[in-house]
């Protein structure tokens, strides 16, 4: 199983910042995934990370406003750019074996 | 639009007993069907997957049972503890050998309650 770690845990920010958060798997993965849940709403994937491409987006979510890195094949990280109080939720990381799919514990994003 | 559904907000059951939560969906290029659970503040944990050559699947006391000419599964818990209470996830994925690979369509979860 892959054991995946999140930092910031949470983190509460002002409207008009940035925030970049990390995700670490223990194992080298070749795509990562990230999701989004917003408040009382259900998980929703963002853009699929796969090492030395270009991330490729869901519809309704645009590189400048979540610009992703995956420098490695165990780490991503996922900005949340020029943010507003709509941005506020959690956001996952997650990777994937042949049958079952893991989250990490999820970064729980305010903005205020 | 929601491809996938789970009409129950919420179940509450008496600890021993079964617990049946559903999940229904309307894609049919969904191949592949996960349940989660997920407590507050923590990231969703796998509990069990189901492919769609299958129509059960069975883990310990987790049981998936999957009707595609229906495009309904439930998830059947039993028996039924006061740990088990949490929001369950169902997710269903296309093509999963594809380029779909990973993409999950969650349900919007059913909070289950187990009461002693």
């Amino acid at each position: 199983s892959a054991v995946i770690s999140q930092k910031p845990s949470r983190d509460i920010c002002q409207r008009g910042t940035s925030l970049t958060i990390q995700c670490q798997v223990d194992s080298q993965v070749t795509m990562m995934f990230w999701y989004r849940q917003q408040p009382g709403q259900s998980l929703t994937l963002i853009a699929t990370a796969n090492q030395g491409s270009e991330a490729t987006y869901e519809s309704g979510f645009v590189i400048d406003k979540f610009p992703i890195s995956r420098p490695n094949l165990t780490f991503s990280t996922l900005t949340v750019s020029n943010m507003s109080p709509e941005d506020s939720s959690i956001y996952l990381c997650s990777v994937r074996d042949v049958k079952k799919q893991y989250f990490g514990p999820g970064t729980r994003l305010t903005v205020t | 639009d929601q491809q996938v559904k789970q009409n129950s907000p919420s179940l509450s059951v008496q600890e021993g007993r079964i617990s049946i939560l559903n999940c229904d969906y309307t894609n049919s290029m969904f191949d592949y069907f996960l349940w989660y659970k997920k407590y507050p503040a923590e990231g969703p944990t796998f509990l069990i997957s189901i492919s769609s050559i299958k129509d059960k699947n069975e883990d310990g006391r987790f049981t998936v049972f999957l009707n595609k000419s229906a495009k309904h599964l439930s998830l059947h818990i039993v028996p039924s503890q006061p740990g088990d209470s949490a929001v369950y996830f169902c997710a269903a994925s296309a093509n999963a050998g594809g380029t779909s690979y990973g993409k999950l369509t969650f349900g919007q979860g059913t909070i289950l309650t187990v009461h002693p």
